[in-house]
């Protein structure tokens, strides 16, 4: 058990729906970092948060939509859902920034219909 | 330009052969770190080994060892005597600054399946 959670494990939703998945990161880590993963591909850096703000973008569609709050646990929002969005989306949380090593949820796996 | 070369897109073994998996970087910072990750079929992806560009002592942790060479960029990460229970898609990756901050750069991963 790494200590992160996300919610839900699973969703399932139509296209053009908005979904809300939810991280929290292990006690003590102040960066949350959100990951896509497509079957059979790597992994696509998201988003990075430390302690409440924005650090790094990476290759995020203009429809997803991140934040992390006061108590520190992440949401990313993903709306207007077009079938490429169906993949695995990974949360991260780290004690700093990406030097040190993160630690992984066990993913949300969504499945747009 | 990809900054980390996973060039092993799938390796196959038989149970309890040596397998070593290849990672090459590139970066133009003196300071950076290299990590090595792992993914089994369950999906979660589990921390391996992180190491800095001021340690190139090899490391050997049970039947994993990784070694890290400065002078090639590579940061190679070898099995022995491999289980099945290895199989799994490894990744590795890079951590250099960037802009005042650090960035991950990640490989595309090696698919390695080990063979009863």
């Amino acid at each position: 058990d790494s200590g992160v959670t996300q919610t839900p494990k699973h969703l399932i939703t139509a296209t053009g729906q908005r979904v809300t998945l939810r991280c929290s990161p292990r006690s003590g880590d102040l960066s949350v970092y959100w990951y896509q993963q497509s079957l059979d591909q790597g992994l696509q850096f998201l988003i990075h948060y430390y302690n409440g703000e924005e650090r790094a973008k990476g290759n995020i569609l203009e429809r997803f939509s991140a934040q992390q709050f006061p108590d520190l646990h992440s949401e990313l929002n993903l709306s207007s859902l077009e079938l490429g969005d169906s993949a695995l989306y990974f949360c991260a949380s780290s004690v700093a920034g990406v030097d040190t090593e993160a630690f992984f949820g066990q993913g949300t796996r969504l499945t747009v219909v | 330009a990809q900054k980390v070369t996973q060039a092993q897109t799938e390796i196959s073994v038989v149970e309890k052969e040596d397998v070593t998996l290849d990672c090459v970087y590139e970066t133009r910072d003196t300071t950076y770190y290299l990590f090595w990750y792992k993914q089994p079929p369950s999906g979660e992806l589990v921390f391996l080994i992180r190491r800095n560009s001021f340690d190139e002592q090899n490391e050997i942790s049970g039947r994993y060892s990784w070694n890290f060479q400065k002078s090639t960029s590579s940061f190679n990460f070898t099995i022995t005597a491999s289980q099945v229970v290895d199989s799994a898609v490894y990744f590795c990756a890079l951590s250099e600054r960037w802009n005042s901050n650090y960035q991950l750069i990640w490989g595309a991963g090696t698919k390695l399946i080990i063979k009863p």
